[in-house]
């Protein structure tokens, strides 16, 4: 499987002020994506990182405070803006190795704390 | 909306003993499912995935699937203290170019 690895590890920022998550696959994928874990629950979808183009965002998350780029076929950054306490979570990088290939694997993680 | 349901938990059982996680979904054209470990802490590990109906066996986990009742489970035998853990099931938006929806999570405890 593919490792992916994210940076930072963790940060405790201010709010109003705004943070980049980097996620570097050692090998090239098809498909990266941007999830969120807050404290005691699952993951949930932020946007699909398309190669060269917008990212595709899910229902609830806008590309104003999660602006996504992925340049190339092996890196993504996700952008958490005007951060509040309530952006607090694990933010987590996922990417699927191969066309037709359905298997997720994902970073390490971000954790983030907004004070 | 599709949904992906599991029992939070915590499923407590003693080591040695199996374990029986379950997942039920909402969409009837999902065609994979997928099993994933997380540990306190730690980032989502995949640990089986299933795409037929019936029974996939790798080592001591065993998926089952059953898209007539829309369910798919995840057992471990011989369970040991290092399975405890959060198991998370994960199921493709059909039509979503494999983005996944995830379950809330069973936590599962063994005991010595």
């Amino acid at each position: 499987s593919a490792v992916i690895s994210q940076k930072p590890s963790r940060d405790i920022c201010q709010r109003g002020t705004s943070l980049t998550i980097q996620c570097q696959v050692d090998s090239q994928v098809t498909m990266m994506f941007w999830y969120r874990q807050q404290p005691g629950q699952s993951l949930t979808l932020i946007a699909t990182a398309n190669q060269g183009s917008e990212a595709t965002y899910e229902s609830g998350f806008v590309i104003d405070k999660f602006p996504i780029s992925r340049p190339n076929l092996t890196f993504s950054t996700l952008t958490v803006s005007n951060m509040s306490p309530e952006d607090s979570s694990i933010y987590l990088c996922s990417a699927l190795q191969a066309s037709g290939n359905t298997e997720a694997f994902f970073g390490q993680g971000t954790r983030l704390t907004v004070v | 909306q599709k949904e992906v349901e599991q029992n939070s938990g915590p499923l407590s059982v003693p080591e040695g003993a199996i374990a029986s996680l379950n997942c039920t979904y909402s969409d009837r054209g999902s065609q994979s499912f997928f099993w994933y470990r997380q540990y306190s802490g730690k980032s989502p590990e995949l640990i089986m995935f299933i795409y037929s109906n019936g029974d996939k066996e790798d080592g001591r986990f065993t998926a089952q699937l059953n898209k007539a009742s829309q369910y798919v489970s995840l057992l471990i035998r011989d369970s040991q203290p290092s399975d405890s853990a959060t198991y998370l099931c994960a199921v493709p938006i059909s039509g979503g170019y494999n983005k996944l929806i995830f379950g809330a999570g069973t936590r599962l405890a063994v005991h010595p």
